[in-house]
This record gives C-alpha cells, sequence and structure tokens, in this order.
C-alpha cells in the first residue's frame, strides 16, 4: 500500500540552527501539507502547497519556516534558525486531486531542539 | 468558544465493549469529517472519511455527523486491545482545505 515517507524519524538539532524536513508524498497526489504536534497538544496546521507554491499557511508558518518541492518527488520543510518551542512532531501530509479523498500522514518526524 | 472540542479522556473499556467517542464544532462551514487513529509517537491513521451529514460504517467502525448539532460520532463495536490509541477528529469546509484536529480523545481497551 503507498504510504507518506517521512526522513528522518528523528532529529536534535542546537538552537539556531537550521533544520531540513523530509518527505515523500504517495506518488500521484497533488496537495501536500505540513502540520506539527507539540506533545501533548493538538495537531496544527502549518501550511498547504499546491501546483508548485503555497496555497494556504498559518499564523505558525513565519519567516522561519519554508517549504519546497525541489523535484518530482520530494516535499521539505526548512525551519531557518531553530527555537526551542520548535521542538514538536513534524507530520507530513498528502492528498490526491480528486473531490472525495482524504489526507494520508507520514510517521512523522520528531524535532528535538536543545 | 474553541473551533473543534473533544474530550481527552482517558476512557478506559473492557474488551468487547461498544466505545462511543464523539466531537463537537462551532464552524458550520464545516462539511468534510474524519476519525484517525494515532499510536503514541506515530502519525495518525485514517479511520474513516464522511461528507455532510450521515452515516458511514467500516467493519466494526461507524462514523456518524449531524450537522444540524454540529456533532460527529465515532462508534467502535467489539472493541479489541488492540484499539487503544488516541483518537483525533478532524474537519475542514472544503476538500483541499487545512484540517483543523480535536485534542484527541485517549482511549484503553483492557483484556
Amino acid at each position: 500500500e503507498p504510504e507518506v515517507t517521512q526522513t528522518p524519524s528523528h532529529q536534535v538539532t542546537q538552537m539556531g540552527q537550521e533544520v531540513i524536513l523530509r518527505c515523500v508524498p504517495i506518488s500521484n497526489h497533488l496537495y501536500f501539507y505540513w502540520y506539527r504536534q507539540i506533545l501533548g497538544q493538538k495537531v496544527e496546521f502549518l501550511v498547504s502547497f499546491y501546483n508548485n507554491e503555497i496555497s494556504e499557511k498559518s499564523e505558525i508558518f513565519d519567516d522561519q519556516f519554508s517549504v519546497e518541492r525541489p523535484d518530482g518527488s520530494n516535499f521539505t520543510l526548512k525551519i531557518r534558525s531553530t527555537k526551542l518551542e520548535d521542538s514538536a512532531m513534524y507530520f507530513c501530509a498528502s492528498k490526491w486531486g480528486g473531490q472525495d479523498t482524504e489526507a494520508f500522514f507520514g510517521q512523522g518526524t520528531r524535532l528535538t531542539v536543545v | 468558544q474553541k473551533e473543534v472540542e473533544q474530550d481527552p479522556g482517558p476512557l478506559s473499556v473492557p474488551e468487547g465493549a461498544i466505545v462511543s467517542l464523539n466531537c463537537t464544532y462551532s464552524n458550520s462551514a464545516f462539511q468534510y469529517f474524519m476519525w484517525y487513529r494515532q499510536y503514541s509517537r506515530k502519525g495518525p491513521e485514517l479511520l474513516m472519511y464522511t461528507y455532510s451529514s450521515g452515516n458511514k460504517e467500516d467493519g466494526r467502525f461507524t462514523a456518524q455527523v449531524d450537522k444540524s448539532s454540529k456533532y460527529i460520532s465515532l462508534f467502535i463495536r467489539d472493541s479489541q486491545p488492540s484499539d487503544s490509541a488516541t483518537y483525533l477528529c478532524a474537519m475542514s469546509p472544503r476538500p483541499h482545505n487545512k484540517l483543523i484536529f480535536g485534542a484527541g480523545t485517549r482511549l484503553a481497551v483492557h483484556p
């Protein structure tokens, strides 16, 4: 069964460093999303991406964040200068283009900022 | 008022019980409703997907949407210890919009 793949599964980084979280969405999916979940809290939307551009972003997704689809298969989330409060699970999701379709999530990258 | 409200539990039931999980919401524009299951430190796994009002059944799972009351439910019949997880409701107003999640209800099914 096709699945969304995320790497790495766990990333530890020092405050102020840049991190890139990587996702391989399900092939033939057209819509891509990043969500995050701080430990013990609800899953929160960060950004959606369609047709090579951001279609929607949340207040959390400030200038420190960026997304890119560098080739036909990868979808990345970059955090330029990490803060302690960026520590969370980051989930990538993808969705086909049809009207009545659901989003499939990856297993997540646990980001720990120290 | 929160956009999506979900009792975090925990909910503890014996094996074989019928489990009822619920969410309420305030935004009448929501049309697409989902239930995800999440095991500890894993990604959400889609269980049920419903458009607008009505019921949907898949095996031991039944999802109900009552848009007039802004209330959605997930029923699990013949619950198993392997059903022990956190159950997240999620919803959106349009098919490709962001999902708004509830806080999740932690369920424990004991043998």
